[in-house]
C-alpha cells in the first residue's frame, strides 16, 4: 500500500462548482498534512496547511480526519483558474515529507 | 523573504555524460534541503534530504549523489547519466517540520 494516497482524476467541472479531494495516508505516526497545487511544467506551489482538525483559506477548505487517516479538500465556487494538480502531503518523523500523486482538476467555461 | 533558486531551467545531455544540477537558497539559516524528482505525468520522487552541512540522506539507490557544499547550496550530481534519469528535478527547502518551498525546477532529457 502507498503511504499516500489520491484519486488521479480527472475532475471536470462547470466553473462555479463545488469539489471535494480525498487523500489517505498509511503512516499513523504522521504529524503534519499539506496540499500544494501544480500548473502544468511548474513547481508545486503551498496552498494550505492542515495541523490541526482543519483549515480555511477563502474558497478552501481541508479537514483532517485522523481517526479514519484521511485529509481533504474542499473548493467552493470553483474558477478557472483552479485547474491544476492538488497534491497531498504528509509529513512524517525525520523531516520526511511523502507526496501522494496528485488529483488533477480541470474546471470548465 | 525567503527565495529559492535552481539552473540551468533546462538542460539536454546525451547518455553517459556527466550532470550537476544546483539549486541554492535566500533568506533563511540552517535550511533542511531536499532534491525530488518528477518524471512526466507522475508524482514526485524524493531523492536526498539534507538538515546540514556535509549531511545526505539518499532515498531510492541509483547514480546520483547530492552535496551541501555550504549551508544554503545543494547539488545534484551524477557521473553518467542514463536514458531513465530524464525528468523534472525540484529542489526544496523547509524550516524543519513546516510547509516546504519548491525552486522553479530543471527540466532535464537525456537523449
Amino acid at each position: 500500500r502507498k503511504e499516500v494516497e489520491q484519486d488521479p482524476g480527472p475532475f471536470n467541472v462547470p466553473e462555479g462548482a463545488t469539489v471535494a479531494f480525498n487523500c489517505t495516508y498509511s503512516n499513523s505516526a504522521s504529524q503534519s498534512f499539506f496540499w500544494y497545487r501544480q500548473d502544468c511544467r511548474k513547481e508545486p506551489k503551498l496552498l494550505m496547511s492542515v495541523y490541526s482538525s482543519g483549515n480555511e483559506d477563502g474558497r478552501f477548505t481541508a479537514q483532517l480526519n485522523r481517526a479514519s487517516q484521511y485529509i481533504s479538500l474542499l473548493i467552493r465556487d470553483s474558477k478557472l483558474s483552479d485547474s491544476a494538480t492538488y497534491l497531498c502531503v504528509a509529513l512524517g518523523y525525520g523531516q520526511n515529507f511523502v507526496f501522494g500523486p496528485g488529483t488533477r482538476l480541470s474546471v470548465l467555461p | 523573504s525567503q527565495t529559492i533558486h535552481q539552473w540551468p531551467a533546462t538542460l539536454v545531455q546525451p547518455v553517459g555524460s556527466p550532470l550537476s544540477l544546483e539549486c541554492t537558497v535566500e533568506g533563511t539559516s540552517n535550511p533542511n534541503l531536499y532534491w525530488y524528482r518528477q518524471a512526466a505525468g507522475r508524482g514526485l520522487q524524493l531523492l536526498f534530504y539534507s538538515v546540514g552541512i556535509g549531511q545526505i540522506s539518499s532515498e531510492v539507490p541509483q547514480n546520483l549523489s547530492a552535496s551541501r557544499p555550504q549551508d544554503r547550496q545543494f547539488i545534484l550530481s551524477s557521473k553518467k547519466l542514463l536514458l531513465s534519469d530524464s525528468g523534472f528535478y525540484l529542489c526544496a527547502w523547509s524550516a524543519g517540520g513546516y510547509e516546504q518551498f519548491f525552486g522553479p525546477g530543471t527540466r532535464l532529457t537525456v537523449l
